[in-house]
């Protein structure tokens, strides 16, 4: 069974700019969660969609946005990237109600 | 506010002996915690978890301890391997599909 998918795994943006990232949940998966996990950090949950809504936002700025397509894949878009924003983006989905699998992340280089 | 707490940045065991990790938290609310196991670069990967009605899970050399009147939770690996050496986060949650409240992470180094 094929795991949790994003894609690209290392993208280099500047200040200002925009960049969207995006995940595939395992086969069978309706919720995907994403998380930031910035240098030194913890992971910090950024969204949570389930059967295409959005159903929960941690405490990011708006220009964080996302959405959740019918296939349960998903994106993440960042607007007026900030030179904060340089961190390995973690996307997850649920098997078992709690269990959370996370895809092997994206890393963001703003500079 | 950081409600789930890994005190110990680091923690360095011999090989053939138990790793143990520990996490406070702060929020009664939570009903379910888990442990993930994080090597650079990659994702986290999920080892062993524990709901609040429990106070001890075990899967192989991973048991998992809950006191809920201390609210601290603790991960032991016995025996530890070499292999185990990665960066340890214990993560909570409120509610059955919600986000995970994760702690700082401990970095497991475990000597040959």
């Amino acid at each position: 069974e094929a795991g949790v998918t994003q894609s690209p795994t290392h993208l280099i943006k500047t200040r200002g700019q925009q960049v969207t990232l995006r995940c595939s949940p395992i086969s069978g998966h309706t919720s995907v969660y994403w998380y930031q996990q910035a240098l030194g950090l913890g992971l910090q949950f950024l969204l949570w969609y389930d059967e295409g809504e959005e159903r929960n936002r941690g405490n990011f700025p708006p220009r964080f946005s996302g959405r959740q397509f019918p296939n349960y894949s998903s994106e993440l878009n960042v607007n007026a990237l900030e030179l904060e924003d340089s961190a390995l983006y973690l996307c997850a989905s649920t098997l078992v109600l709690y269990e959370q699998y996370f895809g092997p992340g994206t890393r963001l280089t703003v500079t | 506010d950081q409600q789930v707490k890994q005190n110990s940045p680091s923690l360095s065991v011999q090989e053939g002996r138990i790793s143990i990790l520990n996490c406070d938290y702060t929020n009664s609310m939570f009903d379910y915690f888990l442990w993930y196991k994080k090597y650079p670069a990659e994702g986290p990967t999920f080892l062993i978890s524990i709901s609040s009605i429990k106070d001890k899970n075990e899967d192989g050399r991973f048991t998992v301890f809950l006191n809920k009147s201390a609210k601290h939770l603790s991960l032991h690996i016995v025996p530890s391997q070499p292999g185990d050496s990665a960066v340890y986060f214990c993560a909570a949650s409120v509610g059955q599909g919600g986000k995970l409240i994760f702690g700082q992470g401990t970095e497991l180094s475990v000597k040959p």
